[in-house]
């Protein structure tokens, strides 16, 4: 069971436009969500995060919307840049003892200069 | 700031051998830290929950005596993947969390990249 999707596995955008990458959860547990960016051979790289407390967290480029009745999350990226190609995951957690974090399949963004 | 290294960057070994993995963090005390593995064009998939101290907390369908855990300190944790196979192959990822500004986040290493021939 897929608590967390991402089903998008890839999106292509022109650089100075605006990314949109979604990413749908099923656990209304989760209290918690962050986007990693990934490139090949290396490991994540935090991004940004958001409690379920908010509904919106931005920091420079990227904006993580949160709309908890429709359990998704969306993370905006603008203006996007070819630096940004990478695959992108969104996690969700729970706070608690164990809080790990479950994530998404992955979407691969690619900008095209 | 948070800062999290792994060692070896990529090994590849014979079959039936034993490969140590070693995941640091290098700027903070990681509580917790954390084994995942990533397949080709899949998602990262939770190995082990590990801390410090303490037994590691396996996921299911993972060997515990195969991929033996060690989180000796608040700064170091290693995965020994036992008498390595072929299928074992793998992109293995650690992640710690104890630093940064949320409380939550994990910081990943830069993965270990494992080939057993």
């Amino acid at each position: 069971d897929q608590q967390v999707k991402q089903n998008s596995p890839s999106l292509s955008v022109q650089e100075g436009r605006i990314s949109i990458l979604n990413c749908d959860y099923t656990n209304s547990m989760f209290d918690y969500f962050l986007w990693y960016k990934k490139y090949p051979a290396e490991g994540p790289t935090f991004l940004i995060s958001i409690s379920s407390i908010k509904d919106k967290n931005e920091d420079g480029r990227f904006t993580v919307f949160l709309n908890k009745s429709a359990k998704h999350l969306s993370l905006h990226i603008v203006p996007s840049q070819p630096g940004d190609s990478a695959v992108y995951f969104c996690a969700a957690g729970r706070s608690g003892s164990a809080r790990q974090l479950t994530f998404g399949s992955g979407t691969q963004l690619t900008v095209l200069p | 700031g948070a800062v999290v290294s792994q060692h070896p960057s990529r090994v590849i070994c014979k079959s039936g051998t034993s490969v140590k993995i070693e995941c640091r963090s290098l700027d903070f005390q990681a509580t917790t830290m954390f084994w995942y593995r990533q397949f080709p064009k899949q998602s990262l998939m939770l190995m082990a929950t590990s801390n410090e101290g303490s037994k590691a907390t396996y996921e299911q369908g993972v060997e515990k005596d195969k991929f033996l855990i060690n989180h000796a300190s608040l700064t170091l944790s290693t995965l020994t993947v036992t008498s390595a196979h072929p299928e074992d192959s793998s992109f293995y990822i650690c992640s710690a969390r104890g630093g940064g500004n949320a409380v939550e986040t994990q910081y990943f290493g830069p993965g270990t990249r494992l080939l057993v021939l």
